[in-house]
C-alpha cells in the first residue's frame, strides 16, 4: 500500500534560518512525488514536483529512493513562507495521496 | 493550468439533510477528483469523476453517501447524503492538468 509520512506537525523557525519538511513514503512501483502548499486563505497549490528538479521560491526537493525520502528545503526562510505543506504521491492516474501536513511558522 | 470554480463555499446544515457541491472547471478535462479534509487532518480521496461513466470510489467511501455526477468534461457535482455531525470537512474538487493538479477554493461544511 502507498503511504506519506510526514512526521512533524508543527515547525517554528525564525526569518533566515534553514528549514527542512520531511516526508517519507512507501510506494511499490516508480513514485512521482510532489510538494504542495496552502498558504492563508489561499487554495491549495502546486510548490514542485520530482521530476522537474527545479527550484521554486527558494524551495528544492531531492527524491532520495535508497531512503524513500523527499525532503523540502530551503537555506534561507522568509516571513512569506508561513503556511501548510503537504507532501504527496501521484499514481499513474493522477490520484493523489497526501502526507498529514506540516506547520511552517516563521518569526521574525 | 486549470481555474476551478466551486460552490457553495461554505454551509451549515442540518443533520439527516443532504448538501450537493458543484464543480465548474474552465478547460474539458477527462477525471474530477473529490477530496475530504477532515478537521485537523490531511486531505483524503473520496471517488475520481469520469465522464460518461460511474465514479470509482475509494476504499470506505460509498455512492449511496457521495453520489456523484459528471454530465460533462467542465463541471461534476458531489452530493452528501443524510448528512452527520461527522461530515463536517472540507470538501474539495481538484483536476489534474500537465501532471499537476489544481484545486478549487472547498467547501467548509459543518452539520449540526
Amino acid at each position: 500500500a502507498q503511504r506519506v509520512t510526514q512526521p512533524e506537525k508543527l515547525l517554528s523557525v525564525f526569518k533566515g534560518a534553514p528549514v527542512e519538511l520531511k516526508c517519507n513514503y512507501s510506494y511499490s512501483g516508480s513514485p512521482e512525488l510532489f510538494w504542495y502548499v496552502q498558504y492563508s486563505r489561499q487554495r491549495l497549490q502546486l510548490l514542485l514536483r520530482h521530476i522537474s528538479r527545479e527550484s521554486i521560491k527558494g524551495f528544492t526537493a531531492d527524491l532520495n529512493k535508497g531512503e524513500t525520502s523527499f525532503h523540502l528545503k530551503k537555506p534561507f526562510a522568509q516571513e512569506e513562507d508561513s503556511a501548510m505543506y503537504y507532501c504527496a504521491l501521484s499514481d499513474s492516474w493522477g490520484k493523489l495521496q497526501f502526507g498529514a501536513g506540516t506547520q511552517v511558522v516563521v518569526t521574525p | 493550468s486549470a481555474v476551478i470554480s466551486q460552490k457553495p463555499s461554505r454551509d451549515i446544515c442540518q443533520r439527516g439533510t443532504s448538501l450537493t457541491i458543484q464543480c465548474q472547471v474552465d478547460s474539458q478535462v477527462t477525471m474530477m477528483f473529490w477530496y475530504r479534509q477532515q478537521p485537523g487532518q490531511s486531505l483524503t480521496l473520496i471517488a475520481t469523476a469520469n465522464q460518461g461513466s460511474e465514479a470509482t470510489y475509494e476504499s470506505g467511501f460509498v455512492i449511496d453517501k457521495f453520489p456523484i455526477s459528471r454530465p460533462n468534461l467542465t463541471f461534476s457535482t458531489l452530493t452528501v447524503s443524510n448528512m452527520s455531525p461527522e461530515d463536517s470537512s472540507i470538501y474539495l474538487c481538484s483536476v489534474e492538468s500537465g501532471r499537476e493538479a489544481f484545486f478549487g477554493q472547498g467547501t467548509r461544511l459543518t452539520v449540526v
